[in-house]
């Protein structure tokens, strides 16, 4: 079964960028989609973008001047990177896999973690 | 954006049925699928398209609707059902989520 397993540091001085990345086991990610999705406290969703099993990507218009998601196929990882990040980007964080097949949903996500910004 | 609207919380007692509703602000079609999230853990997919009981998902669970209301069935509630619910859509772009209604048990 497709496994994911977010990492990456727990805090990020304001102004900086956040980088996160997600291991897969048992799936291959050049197939299907695979998308980054947070969590603000108070627990408003935000689906923040995703990345292709070709590479191309597709970003949430709110953050598309900030966000980057890029991926190693020889690790079978994907990554996000979010630039110039603020207290508001204070979430936690998760990777998912998009069910493409042409309809689109998150049918297996990962255990999530948990990023503060603050100085 | 599309804006998912769900009632913030509900409380039941167990062997009840409840209906938990999300209405969209356009039409999402079909393309609505509904999310459990326990305390502690990643959500989890119940339903896709609507009515699409995931594989692995106990019958109690079903869904309805189209357009721009929608509607999250559990009968009958066990107390393990205690959890936050969100839908989400994806036929609009971009894809969005509503803010999640918190089942209790009494």
């Amino acid at each position: 079964e497709v496994q994911l397993q977010e990492s990456g540091p727990g805090l990020v001085k304001p102004s900086q960028s956040l980088s996160l990345t997600c291991s897969v086991t048992g799936y291959s990610i050049t197939s299907n989609y695979w998308g980054w999705i947070r969590k603000f406290p108070g627990n408003k969703m935000e689906w923040m973008g995703y990345i292709s099993y070709s590479g191309s990507t597709s970003y949430n218009p709110s953050l598309k001047s900030r966000i980057s998601i890029t991926r190693d196929t020889s690790k079978n990882q994907f990554f996000l990177q979010l630039n110039s990040v603020t207290t508001e980007d204070t979430a936690t964080y998760y990777c998912a896999r998009i069910f493409w097949g042409p309809y689109w949903y998150f049918d297996f996500w990962g255990p999530g973690t948990m990023v503060t910004v603050s100085s | 954006d599309t804006v998912l609207t769900q009632s913030p919380a509900l409380a039941v007692s167990p062997g009840e049925r409840v209906t938990i509703s999300c209405r969209a602000s356009e039409s999402v079609s079909t393309l609505m699928h509904w999310y459990q999230q326990k305390p502690g853990q990643q959500p989890t997919l119940l339903i896709y398209l609507a009515s699409n009981l995931e594989s692995g998902v106990p019958a109690r669970f079903s869904g309805s609707g189209s357009g721009t209301d929608f509607t999250l069935t559990i009968d009958p509630v066990e107390a393990d059902d205690t959890a936050t619910y969100y839908c989400q859509q994806s036929w609009n772009d971009p894809w969005t989520f509503g803010g999640g209604t918190k089942l209790e048990l009494k």
